[in-house]
């Protein structure tokens, strides 16, 4: 059982590159998040979906895209890469219950210069 | 705005000693869980312990234990007998019954060193 799998675990991009991180889930959650922790700080929410063909934006979304085509997989774009972007991203699932714990994933280090 | 404060940005503590981690909360939610997660240096964020508002009793799990004050808004971490692998960052964080996908909010993380 996988769990929570996210691709890269690194990358370096030039400002105003594209990219799209990856994240997929084997565990049939329904609940999906993205965060970014920057360097001595906690998480901070940039999307989450509840379900296929839902979305919507958290804390930070600026520079962000989601989409949610199917349970498995909740990709993260970035369209323009500003040096702003460069953080630790985390991919998170749940299944249903507001007292269900997060499952994540082991990050993707970005940096972009 | 629910927000999560850890006071504490780097604890150290000798091994088979305990340490206690401080985390305060503000919430006008009366439905809610309290979490601990654990951040090694692999990166990793591993759910330590859970604590329901509902429940008077604090939650412990081996060695890591709470202690919940509700009224104080206050829910601290207490590790006994450290270990070597216990050292790593440690967040703690807030998740209401909002009905809208019930997102975690975290503080700023306590870094625990452990010392021979």
């Amino acid at each position: 059982n996988a769990g929570v799998t996210q691709t890269p675990k690194f990358r370096i991009l030039k400002i105003g590159q594209s990219m799209t991180l990856q994240c997929t889930q084997d565990m049939n959650h329904n609940y999906m998040y993205w965060y970014r922790q920057d360097p001595g700080m906690g998480l901070k929410l940039i999307y989450y979906s509840v379900g296929a063909g839902i979305t919507d934006k958290g804390e930070v979304p600026n520079g962000y895209n989601v989409s949610r085509s199917t349970t498995e997989d909740f990709p993260l774009r970035l369209e323009l890469a500003a040096p702003s972007q460069t953080s630790v991203y985390f991919c998170a699932s749940r299944t249903t219950g507001f007292n269900q714990p997060q499952h994540f994933g082991d990050g993707t280090r970005l940096s972009i210069l | 705005a629910q927000t999560v404060t850890q006071s504490q940005p780097e604890m150290s503590v000798q091994e088979a000693e305990t340490v206690t981690l401080s985390c305060t909360y503000d919430t006008s939610e009366s439905d809610y869980y309290l979490f601990w997660y654990k951040q090694p240096p692999s990166r990793q964020m591993i759910l330590v312990i859970r604590q329901e508002a509902y429940k008077q009793q604090n939650a412990t799990e081996n060695r890591f234990s709470v202690n919940f004050q509700k009224a104080a808004k206050s829910f601290s971490l207490k590790i006994s007998d450290s270990q070597l692998g216990d050292a790593a960052m440690y967040f703690c964080a807030y998740s209401a019954n909002t009905g809208t996908a019930s997102k975690l909010t975290f503080g700023t993380g306590t870094r625990l060193q452990v010392t021979l």
